[in-house]
């Protein structure tokens, strides 16, 4: 049974600091995705990760994957309080034929 | 484009009566998957769908809930009878099968049981 761990799963921090949410998972994949999800919302896509070594950045967001330590993280620059939200990494195990296993998510909230 | 559509965004009903919560995928994708999401469990994938087929229904988490796909615009995901452990939020996802993008997530039912 794939499981994927996330930690923290709450974290608060102030803006301007830097910080990075881990995504752990149990078996072999090759692709990753972290979502955000502001409260009462749906979940917003933020990246694919589909090899190992890839990165990705948008804005203040950067993702990695190691897929020979099952380890992604998502690494977060100079936060600002537009970045409160709670992020998911989820793990697709059938080659993108297959449903996500979701972490269990980690509720960041970035302070003035 | 419009994205994934799901209705009703709210129910409420009391427990016992039948529940069907409607889901339109986006325009062209032939996967369809949905999930549950509640604060004690996070996010459980219930079953999916590829070209209208049922893949994978282990998710089900009872007899009392079954899923339908009878065309590649239309899925329906039925609980009955209700009970109010039932009461979460329920999305509907899509996605086209193979690709490299993400799965596309509706709105989400947010389902309350009484």
């Amino acid at each position: 049974e794939l499981k994927v761990e996330q930690n923290p799963l709450f974290l608060s921090m102030q803006e301007g600091k830097n910080y990075t949410i881990y995504c752990n998972y149990s078996t072999t994949s090759d692709r990753l995705y972290w979502y955000r999800q502001d409260p009462g919302k749906s979940l917003e896509s933020l990246f694919v990760l589909l090899s190992n070594g890839a990165v990705k950045q948008e804005g203040r967001l950067m993702a990695s994957l190691d897929t020979k330590a099952r380890l992604s993280t998502l690494h977060i620059t100079a936060a600002v309080h537009d970045l409160s939200a709670t992020y998911f990494c989820a793990v697709d195990s059938g080659g993108g034929a297959d449903g996500l296993t979701f972490g269990k998510g980690t509720h960041l909230i970035i302070q003035p | 484009d419009a994205g994934v559509i799901q209705s009703p965004r709210h129910e409420v009903t009391e427990m016992g009566q039948e529940v069907t919560l409607r889901c339109k995928p986006i325009s062209g994708h032939n996967s369809l998957f949905w999930y549950r999401q509640t604060m004690m469990r996070g996010l459980e994938l219930l079953i999916y769908f590829n070209n209208n087929v049922p893949i994978d229904d282990s998710g089900m988490p009872e007899d009392r809930f079954s899923a339908k796909m009878p065309n590649a615009s239309f899925s329906t995901l039925k609980i009955q009878p209700s009970e109010p452990r039932d009461s979460a939020v329920y999305f509907c996802a899509s996605s086209l099968f193979g690709s490299v993008q993400p799965q596309h997530f509706g709105d989400g039912t947010r389902l309350s049981i009484l």
